[in-house]
């Protein structure tokens, strides 16, 4: 595809359970990047990917996110036992090189609601 | 530590009068510095860079070292330039909270 994408769109869960969102990058970007972006919060960084490099995994908020990027390619963002602060837009950016060197391309994000 | 600072988060202005988005940074290198801009139902995009030095939109972006800010000004605003704008550093992409801005007609 042209662009970054992500699914599901929209994700309703109850809470507790566990959900997966995906980023599939530019293909060719070797830079990943996941964001949560929040009324009032601004965008919180998540984790970072660059090519075969261990992730940059400070900005997780608890043990129960985690993220895998499989290949260098697609990315799944997996958050356990979902809390109501977890209700958040998730996004993800990836770039042709790494951390901040080149533009960051945004996919339209994955907006997940906890009930 | 590196931090960008967006002290407004929200800034209302009326069409054809002058917006200035205030970035400022905390950063011990040559910073780097981008603007990012999502309007309404649009995805996050990159409106400018500061080692461009390009002006996008009539919007330009002067890095300054000595007040370590990187501030986002147009002299005349328009309505669509109504979303929310985010300021970046180079070598860390953690984004300052943002500011929304509404330009009133």
């Amino acid at each position: 595809g042209a662009g970054v994408s992500q699914s599901p769109s929209n994700k309703v869960t109850e809470k507790g359970k566990d959900v997966e969102l995906r980023c599939d990058p530019i293909s060719g970007h070797t830079a990943l990047y996941w964001y949560r972006q929040s009324l009032g919060q601004g965008l919180e960084f998540l984790i970072y990917f660059q090519g075969n490099s261990a992730p940059d995994k400070s900005g997780l908020p608890s043990d129960r996110f985690s993220a895998e990027r499989t290949g260098g390619s697609v990315s799944t963002l997996t958050i356990q036992r979902t809390q109501q602060e977890d209700s958040a837009v998730y996004l993800c950016a990836s770039s042709l090189s790494g951390w901040g060197n080149t533009e960051a391309f945004f996919g339209q994000g994955t907006r997940l609601t906890v009930v | 530590a590196q931090r960008v600072t967006q002290p407004e988060k929200l800034l209302s202005v009326f069409k054809g009068a002058p917006v200035e988005l205030k970035c400022n940074y905390s950063y011990s290198g040559s910073p780097e510095l981008f603007w990012y801009v999502q309007y309404s139902r649009q995805r996050l995009q990159l409106l400018l860079r500061h080692i461009s030095r390009e002006s996008i939109k009539g919007f330009t972006a002067d890095l300054n070292k000595g007040e370590t800010s990187f501030h986002l000004k147009k002299p005349f605003a328009q309505e669509e330039d109504s979303a929310m704008y985010y300021c970046a550093l180079m070598g860390d992409m953690r984004f300052g909270a943002g500011t929304r801005l509404t330009v009133k007609p």
